[in-house]
């Protein structure tokens, strides 16, 4: 089984400060862990992928995740808000074995920029 | 490259009315996938296509939803008859491979049942 937990359903912050949107997650076997972005009345894009390589992802637009395995987190950072990444984000579980190309979704963090 | 398309974009029907989602993947990936997320609620996975045969269909929530991908191609998502709870945002997502392989997410289309 797997499951993800987005531990804020809302962040706010200002621009030009740090951004930290928190994840968790739960799998029975390694993991894939993925970021998405999905901006008002637009797809899902993705940011970055974590897949058993380097623990720290780069990912675009300047995010990057760091996957820690005795914490099963894998929290997502930008070092300087930009009014532009106001969006909602999701982080994504897939795994191998019976949930081998099966996406779990965490709640969602809506990411407010203040100005 | 054409990304995934969705079509409609928006769908509005009555309850007791039929609607058909229509999924056109990346070409050349045999996998494609059905995602709903349902007011204030999580997305959710539907069902899993690998070509043209269903891979996994634990996600689909009831006998109204029936998912087609003929000739492994694009592939149809049909609400027959519609409920008021079926009303969300349906997503269709690609890959090439499946497990580590990144799913690319189509724009989703917007059902809304009234």
């Amino acid at each position: 089984a797997q499951s993800v937990t987005q531990l804020d359903s809302h962040v706010s912050v200002s621009e030009g400060t740090p951004v930290l949107l928190r994840c968790n997650y739960s799998s029975s076997y390694s993991p894939s862990l993925f970021w998405y972005v999905q901006h008002p009345n637009k797809g899902l894009q993705l940011l970055l992928k974590y897949t058993s390589a380097a623990t720290l992802v780069k990912g675009i637009n300047g995010f990057e995740a760091e996957f820690k395995k005795s914490e099963t987190s894998f929290h997502l950072t930008k070092p300087s808000a930009h009014m532009s990444d106001a969006a909602e984000y999701f982080c994504v579980v897939s795994g191998y074995n019976t949930n081998a190309g099966k996406s779990t979704f965490g709640d969602g963090t809506t990411l407010t920029v203040k100005p | 490259e054409a990304g995934v398309t969705q079509f409609p974009s928006h769908s509005v029907i009555e309850k007791g009315q039929t609607v058909t989602l229509r999924c056109d993947p990346i070409s050349g990936h045999d996998n494609l996938y059905w995602y709903r997320r349902v007011m204030g609620k999580e997305i959710k996975f539907l069902l899993h296509f690998v070509k043209e045969s269903k891979q996994d269909e634990s996600g689909m929530p009831n006998n109204r939803f029936l998912a087609e991908r003929t000739g492994g191609t694009y592939s149809t998502l049909k609400v027959q008859p519609a409920e008021l709870e079926d009303s969300g945002v349906y997503f269709c997502a690609s890959s090439s491979g499946l497990g580590t392989d990144t799913q690319y997410f189509g724009p989703g289309t917007r059902l809304t049942v009234l």
